[in-house]
């Protein structure tokens, strides 16, 4: 089946050490893109990528680093710089356009203890 | 970048009753996708409605449709006939001819038996 996987589903780390999440698509999708959602809030774009080796930064990029090595794959780190990472992370991918929705992952909750 | 704009954090509906959630947007570029999506508890994100700057007349989806008054920059989306089911969050957003796609605050609706 095509879709957009994030893994893991629920992640505990420590304070002060950084954390890679998960994204990866099969639905040969152009554009991916990293979300932020905290309890009751909307969505906030971190970064978004609109091809292999090119990414751009969204509202609240700082604190976070991305890649896109492969058109399937555009994993997130979050790095201690971030100063309150708990929250809901999602992973969206369409194809380029104005006229294409995304696509969501199931979402990773990230808890730094 | 573009803003989008959700001033209803809540909203409350009897069953079978419609209901509109209120949406609006700001952006210089001409060209641009407009988008409703759903957030039930379980978080995740399902694609309802899509309404193109060029699109001469409304969008419609099953029971939602979008009413797109262009000169106003609104997009709201009217849910008919509500269901119990419809009860979760509701996201306004905003794709640029950069694939930039922004989220607006949300609105949660209720839907009482």
């Amino acid at each position: 089946d095509g879709g957009i996987t994030q893994s893991p589903k629920y992640l505990f780390r420590k304070e002060g050490q950084n954390v890679t999440l998960s994204c990866e698509q099969n639905l040969n999708h152009d554009a991916m893109y990293w979300y932020r959602q905290d309890p009751g809030q909307g969505l906030r774009l971190i970064y978004y990528s609109q091809i292999v080796n090119d990414f751009q930064k969204g509202d609240i990029a700082e604190g976070y680093s991305v890649s896109r090595e492969k058109k399937e794959s555009f994993p997130l780190t979050v790095t201690s710089a971030q100063k309150n990472p708990t929250a809901f992370y999602l992973c969206a991918s369409s194809l380029t356009g104005v006229n294409n929705e995304q696509f969501f992952g199931p979402g990773t909750r990230l808890t730094v203890l | 970048a573009q803003k989008i704009t959700q001033t209803q954090p809540g909203m409350f509906v009897q069953e079978k009753e419609a209901v509109t959630l209120d949406c609006t947007y700001d952006t210089s570029d001409p060209s641009y996708g407009l988008f409703w999506y759903k957030q039930p508890s379980s978080g995740e994100m399902i694609f309802l409605i899509y309404q193109g700057s060029y699109d001469q007349q409304n969008a419609t989806e099953g029971r939602y449709s979008l009413n797109f008054q262009k000169a106003r920059k609104s997009a709201n989306l009217v849910i008919s006939a509500s269901q119990l089911g419809d009860s979760a969050m509701y996201f306004c957003a905003m794709r640029d001819p950069d694939n930039d796609m922004r989220f607006g605050a949300g609105t949660r609706l209720t839907v009482k038996p």
